[in-house]
């Protein structure tokens, strides 16, 4: 079956770190640009971050740019996420996907990450 | 940025009719390198990720059924959904991905009259 697998989230402290994992399975995702999205509760989508495939090139939505960071490691078929300094406003569904070019065909089911005291 | 705007936010429609979802860019999608609009829909039912089910504007995604289409070029694009089941209830969303930062419209709910 093939699918995408998120991993480490949980309940962290304002200001603390948290690194969130994508494994992929049934299908090499070497070749594909690689995303996460996150959904706050009860709202709508937003793109956090992407990766290319052999990692050269990143980008970030500006509201995480500098405390988040994206990297993938293609031997073990994983996607990651780094996330420091988090916030409250980082609580959200984090999801992964990805797809060849451009396209977000391949979700996984989401993890959560609760930033509370 | 480029500002994604749905509307409705929600609509009912009755089973077998059409249901329509408008999507407005606040810049054009269209690239002019490959005449290509980066305009994408996904369907998220509740408990679920998205689903995507048409990418370049007009191509649907394998396993979408045909009563989903898409029209539209630059900064108007509309999701028809020809004869509404009951299947269909869930939210939908345009995304661009044009230009960083990728985006989507806030979603439109779509409900069973």
């Amino acid at each position: 079956e093939v699918q995408l697998v998120e991993s480490g989230g949980g309940l962290v402290q304002p200001g603390g770190s948290l690194r969130v994992s994508c494994a992929a399975s049934g299908i090499s995702v070497s070749s594909y640009y690689m995303n996460w999205v996150r959904q706050a509760p009860g709202k709508g989508l937003e793109w956090v971050a992407n990766i290319n495939p052999d990692g050269s090139a990143r980008d970030y939505v500006d509201s995480v740019r500098g405390r988040f960071t994206i990297s993938r490691d293609n031997a073990k078929n994983s996607m990651y996420l780094q996330m420091n300094s988090l916030r409250g406003e980082d609580t959200a569904v984090y999801y992964c996907a990805g797809g060849p070019g451009w396209k977000f065909g391949l979700w996984g089911r989401g993890i959560f990450v609760t930033v509370s005291s | 940025d480029i500002v994604m705007t749905q509307s409705p936010d929600s609509l009912a429609v009755s089973l077998g009719e059409r249901a329509t979802i408008n999507c407005k860019s606040s810049q054009s999608v269209l690239s002019s390198s490959d005449n290509k609009n980066y305009l994408a829909w996904f369907q998220q039912k509740p408990g679920q990720p998205p689903k995507l089910l048409i990418f370049w504007a007009s191509s649907r995604e394998s396993g979408v059924p045909d009563r989903f289409r898409c029209s539209g070029s630059g900064t108007d694009f509309t999701l028809t959904i020809s004869s509404v089941q009951a299947e269909d209830v869930a939210v939908y969303y345009c995304q661009q991905y044009h230009s960083s930062p990728i985006t989507f419209g806030q979603g439109t709910r779509l409900e069973l009259k």
